[in-house]
């Protein structure tokens, strides 16, 4: 079926240690994202891009690299993951033209422990 | 700056009740996008519905409907017939038109629909 597709779904981590979270979407979308989501703060963005070469910062970058080399896939990548990282993290995406413009599609989420 | 208020953090209602959440937004720009989504116990979250900002009537989607007020900044979810599988976390967000414009989410409301 048509998505987001985002792998792994549970990690373990050690302090310092790296890792990538992927994410792919066979929808052509121009527009993906990545959100972590904590208790009581809702969803925030890490970064997002607009499409294959570009990304930015969203409102909370630290610790974390993205790069878009392609439509479809959009890694999160945590260099020397720390406590704080522990968190769900879910990777969005949209159209930025047409009908469905604006409505994003998500993945099934990643839960990220850090010890 | 832009925020989205969802001032109940928890409610629950009766099966077949009818049950509003609310949500209340800030933005200075006449054209967006509002969305209330759904995250169940899977923590995939899903589009429940959507409201283009100058359309005046409704949006309504089977047992979900909006009261949108756009002078009031006010953008509620009326879930009528409440069944189990509603109970979820809902999230209410906004994006201002344009390509480019990230989405702002409150902090969102857990549902309970009891037997």
């Amino acid at each position: 079926n048509a998505g987001v597709t985002q792998t792994p779904k549970f990690q373990v981590l050690k302090t310092g240690q790296s890792m990538t979270l992927q994410c792919a979407q066979d929808m052509n979308h121009e527009y993906m994202s990545w959100y972590r989501q904590d208790p009581g703060m809702g969803l925030r963005l890490i970064h997002y891009s607009v499409g294959a070469g570009i990304t930015d910062q969203g409102e909370v970058p630290n610790g974390y690299n993205v790069s878009r080399s392609t439509t479809e896939d959009f890694p999160l990548r945590l260099l020397s993951a720390a406590p704080s990282q522990t968190s769900v993290y879910f990777c969005a995406s949209r159209s930025i033209l047409g009908f469905g413009a604006n409505v994003l599609t998500f993945g099934a989420g990643s839960r990220l422990t850090v010890l | 700056a832009q925020t989205v208020t969802q001032s109940q953090p928890e409610m629950s209602v009766q099966e077949a009740e009818t049950v509003t959440l609310s949500c209340t937004y800030d933005t200075s720009e006449n054209n967006y996008y509002l969305f209330w989504y759904k995250q169940p116990p899977s923590r995939q979250m899903i589009l429940v519905i959507r409201q283009e900002a100058y359309k005046q009537q409704n949006a309504t989607e089977n047992r979900f409907s909006v009261n949108f007020q756009k002078a009031a900044k006010s953008f509620s979810l009326k879930i009528s017939d409440s069944q189990l599988g509603d109970t979820a976390m809902y999230f209410c967000a906004f994006v201002n038109a344009g390509n480019n414009r990230k989405l702002i989410w409150g902090l969102g409301t857990s549902l309970a629909v009891n037997p």
